[in-house]
């Protein structure tokens, strides 16, 4: 079965600093993936989609993703992070064979410190 | 404007009532499907409906029962509202053919008292 597993649950860092959030997929075939990001009270906002093709993928607000099939991986990047970046993200993969359903991770929440 | 809309965006109500929310879309999309975001923020699919047929319908008690009438509408009822019902529940919307992209409505936040 399909599953998505986000190791960290909550992650603090500097205004201005790297961010990695990490994100590991299990899925038998190309997976479809994705980051989403949901601030406090807010919906689901796409950051980000992997289909075929480039495995480091460009979304909005400054972020990136890198696809990694052998370690069945697709972890969010951001160079230097905003305090407006605060929020809690959540990583998806596509089950086309279950009707296109969205598996997603537990989510991990982005803390950022000024 | 709103891709995907969803009404109530709150909704407070006793353990046994009956309710429903209600969910549009104007993407053209022939998809929707209905998410629960529990308490801890853990989010799963509960129904999928393409062009008002049932495709998916998660272990999901009985209880909850989706209407699609047209494939712009899918909205939820639930009957005999329990405590554990209390979340976050998203609509959401893709097109078949593309890759499953899905919009996200704002969620409607029950909470069964």
């Amino acid at each position: 079965a399909q599953s998505v597993t986000q190791p960290d649950i909550h992650i603090t860092v500097s205004e201005g600093a790297s961010l990695e959030l990490r994100c590991n997929y299990s899925y038998g075939a190309t997976p479809y993936l994705f980051w989403y990001v949901q601030s406090p009270g807010q919906g689901l906002q796409l950051l980000l989609k992997y289909f075929s093709g480039d495995t480091l993928v460009q979304g909005i607000k400054g972020f990136e993703a890198e696809f990694k099939r052998s370690q069945s991986s697709f972890n969010l990047r951001k160079p230097s992070v905003h305090w407006s970046d605060a929020a809690e993200y959540f990583c998806a993969v596509a089950a086309m064979e279950y009707g296109n359903k969205l598996v997603f991770g537990a989510g991990t929440i982005l803390r950022v410190k000024s | 404007d709103t891709a995907v809309s969803q009404t109530p965006k709150y909704l407070v109500t006793q353990m046994g009532n009956d309710k429903s929310i209600k969910c549009e879309q104007n993407l053209g999309h022939d998809t929707m499907y209905w998410y629960k975001q529990d308490s801890k923020k853990f989010l799963k699919i509960m129904f999928s409906y393409n062009n008002k047929e049932l495709i998916i319908n998660e272990t999901v008690p009985n209880r909850f029962s989706p209407k699609s009438p047209d494939k712009a509408h899918l909205n939820l009822h639930i009957n005999s509202l329990e405590l554990g019902d209390s979340a976050v529940y998203f609509c959401a919307s893709s097109q078949p053919g593309t890759k499953n992209e899905q919009f996200f409505g704002p969620g409607t936040r029950l909470t069964v008292l």
